[in-house]
């Protein structure tokens, strides 16, 4: 089962920054938050991954607290091509090639 | 170039039918994966191959056979097809040693059973 929490729909303006929260209580000290999505039709796609510090990529930014129980993701200006299912999913570092284990995500719609 | 890559991409069948989804992957990856996502969206994996070895089983009915003849292809043979393995299928794959494994996903291929 899937460790983390997530709302399930979440609607941003277009040109507007997207900040989706995830909990994740139980995480463990060797564990990794990391963010995919899935456009509609489409696979799952990687974003951003994180251990405790803050991580930005060409894709988004990660922002994990302090104690590391919830972080958020930031789309830092979403466009409509961003509109997707989002899923915040906490693993070991030293997972190897164990299986993704999905929640049921955020929907987030970009609206123009 | 593709880096997951699954055929057919729709596949509409009758009851009873079997049916195989093909993956191809052109990473390099020594570990490759089958997901199912049904009608309420949710995904969750079946099988995982590791060099052509099975490594994750999922309770999944025996109907379903995946076979890996190299490291870069994982097929899925499905017999005796039932009302509900309509879903979406996705194939992914990852290398083992890679400091975040990474999972790279393919298009899905949409299986309707009539």
């Amino acid at each position: 089962d899937a460790k983390t929490t997530q709302p399930p729909s979440m609607d941003c303006a277009e040109g507007r920054a997207a900040n989706l929260p995830c909990n994740h209580s139980t995480i463990s000290g060797n564990e990794y938050v990391y963010w995919y999505r899935q456009i509609h039709s489409q696979g799952p796609q990687y974003i951003i991954h994180g251990l405790k510090n803050n991580e930005t990529n060409e894709m988004a930014s990660l922002i994990i607290t302090e104690d590391r129980k919830s972080s958020t993701l930031i789309l830092p200006h979403a466009t409509l091509r961003d509109t997707a299912v989002y899923y915040c999913i906490v693993r070991g570092v030293y997972s190897g090639n164990t299986p993704l284990v999905f929640g049921k995500g955020t929907r987030l719609s970009v609206i123009a | 170039d593709t880096a997951v890559s699954q055929t057919p991409k729709y596949l509409v069948t009758q009851m009873g039918n079997d049916k195989s989804i093909k993956c191809e992957q052109n990473l390099g990856h020594d570990t490759m994966y089958w997901y199912k996502q049904d009608s309420k969206k949710f995904l969750k994996i079946m099988f995982s191959y590791n060099n052509k070895e099975l490594i994750i089983n999922e309770t999944v009915p025996n109907r379903f056979s995946p076979k890996s003849p190299d490291k870069a292809h994982l097929n899925l043979h499905i017999n005796s097809l039932e009302l509900g393995d309509s879903a979406v299928y996705f194939c992914a794959s990852s290398q083992e040693g890679v400091s975040y494994n990474e999972q790279f996903f393919g298009p899905g291929t949409r299986l309707t059973v009539l």
